[in-house]
């Protein structure tokens, strides 16, 4: 089955810096990958997607990279404030197949 | 449209006593699924359904049971509850398939075995 390794586990950055999250997955058959952000006590939303046709999408401050090549994903935050302080969730899904595989999440902290 | 609704909110449980956990959508997604977060962690996979009557086993499913009987509700049973089951439960649901879409949780069910 489909193995999703996030790192890093923490990661602390001074409001205005930027962030990046990296996530490599092992099926070669995934072909979306969503990114999830859980603020403390609340469930996981949505922030970003990327399709495996699609190399990288922006959103305002936030972008998603993806080498199918090398099998891995990034997430990317600039000019960070203190509401992107949360745990940031990346996933794989197979083409067709049922199961998302979340990575471990990374705790994101914005230092103002 | 309320998305994806679980209920109890919090709920305190003795060893050995047993539970459902209910979750139901209103958005006639196909897939369903149960995660449970232990503090500080990531999701783990207990069961999924991919529709009405079927249902599959994820990464962590013992001492856990579902049943799918209509497309709206996927309830997680709890038989004779034990401590390493104290966790946060969420319920999630989505539009898998040939076009693959997010997945929307619930709230999430605090659970806590005593």
């Amino acid at each position: 089955g489909e193995n999703v390794e996030q790192h890093p586990s923490t990661l602390s950055v001074q409001e205005g810096d930027s962030a990046v999250i990296k996530c490599t997955y092992s099926d070669s058959a995934s072909n979306y990958f969503p990114w999830y952000k859980q603020e403390l006590g609340k469930r996981p939303q949505l922030i970003i997607d990327i399709r495996s046709n699609v190399g990288e999408k922006k959103d305002q401050r936030i972008a998603v990279t993806l080498n199918k090549t090398a099998k891995h994903f990034s997430l990317h935050i600039t000019e960070t404030q203190p509401e992107d302080s949360a745990v940031y969730f990346c996933a794989a899904c197979e083409r067709g197949y049922q199961k998302v595989t979340f990575g471990t999440g990374t705790k994101l902290q914005v230092i103002p | 449209n309320a998305g994806v609704t679980q209920t109890p909110k919090f709920r305190i449980l003795k060893i050995g006593q047993s539970m459902t956990l209910q979750c139901a959508q209103d958005m006639n997604h196909n897939y369903m699924y149960w995660y449970r977060q232990d503090p500080g962690m990531g999701l783990k996979l207990i069961y999924y359904s991919v529709g009405a009557g079927i249902t599959d086993k994820g990464e962590v499913p013992n001492g856990y049971n579902v049943s799918r009987s209509t497309t709206e509700d996927f309830p997680l049973r709890l038989e004779l509850a034990a401590p390493s089951q104290t966790s946060v439960y969420f319920c999630a649901s989505g539009e898998q398939g040939r076009n693959n879409s997010p997945l929307h949780f619930g709230n999430g069910t605090r659970l806590t075995v005593t």
